[in-house]
């Protein structure tokens, strides 16, 4: 199975801060990586898909980036509803796999 | 509108069983594959068993011989029957389209306990 590492676990930042995640992959998976948001109690949403394509729906300030094994996923300017847990999923093969992933918190 | 519904988890004892539904809608379960996934409580996300549109299977090693999924073309629902359960189980299962990399549809949850 592929092994994808998010880091950071967690985060604390503030309203109107540029955050970045990464996530990188065991192997190389050209740009077959989904980001996801997940609020408390809630099924994980999609916002990024096949490395850097926006969702429908998803606000601009968020962006993906990367292809082979390194991927980032960055939200220009945090909003309030932007504090959730966000992790990434490899659709190369399968199984799919997920990063752990990081917790964006207030500080 | 797609969308997938799952129902069927409880409370269950270890070593029981427990069958997991996911009614599909807006597109065909056979013509896609399909996923469960599960959420230990305050953990990241595992993908237990898989079924391909051509009907193969995949399995976790951590519930390979004890889970099996399933679907039904003509109800066009994913099934997830589950024995064997152990205290590890817990979590909350969701069912999932996979739309490959066009990223997962995910259904609402069903929360499994294995406890006495």
């Amino acid at each position: 199975d592929i092994q994808m590492t998010q880091s950071p676990s967690s985060l604390s930042a503030s309203v109107g801060d540029r955050v970045t995640i990464t996530c990188r992959a065991s192997q190389s998976i050209n740009t077959h990586l989904n980001w996801y948001q997940q609020k408390p109690g809630k099924a994980p949403k999609l916002l990024i898909y096949a490395a850097s394509s926006l969702h429908s729906g998803v606000p601009s300030r968020f962006r993906g980036s990367g292809s082979g094994t390194d991927f980032t996923l960055t939200i220009s300017s945090l909003q309030p509803e932007d504090f959730a847990t966000y992790y990434c999923q490899q659709s190369y093969n399968i199984p799919r796999t997920f990063g752990k992933g990081t917790k964006v918190e207030i500080k | 509108e797609v969308q997938v519904v799952e129902s069927g988890g409880g409370l269950v004892q270890p070593g029981g069983s427990l069958r997991l539904s996911c009614a599909a809608s807006g597109f065909t379960v056979s013509n896609t594959p399909m996923n469960w996934v599960r959420q230990a409580p305050g953990k990241g996300l595992q993908c237990v068993s898989v079924i391909s549109s051509g009907g193969i299977t995949y399995s976790a090693d951590s519930v390979k011989g004890r889970f099996t999924i399933s679907r039904d073309n003509s109800r066009n629902t994913l099934y997830l029957q589950m024995d064997s359960l152990r205290a590890e189980d817990t979590a909350v299962y969701y069912c999932a389209r996979d739309r490959g990399d066009s990223g997962l549809d995910w259904g609402q949850g069903t929360l499994v306990t294995v406890s006495s």
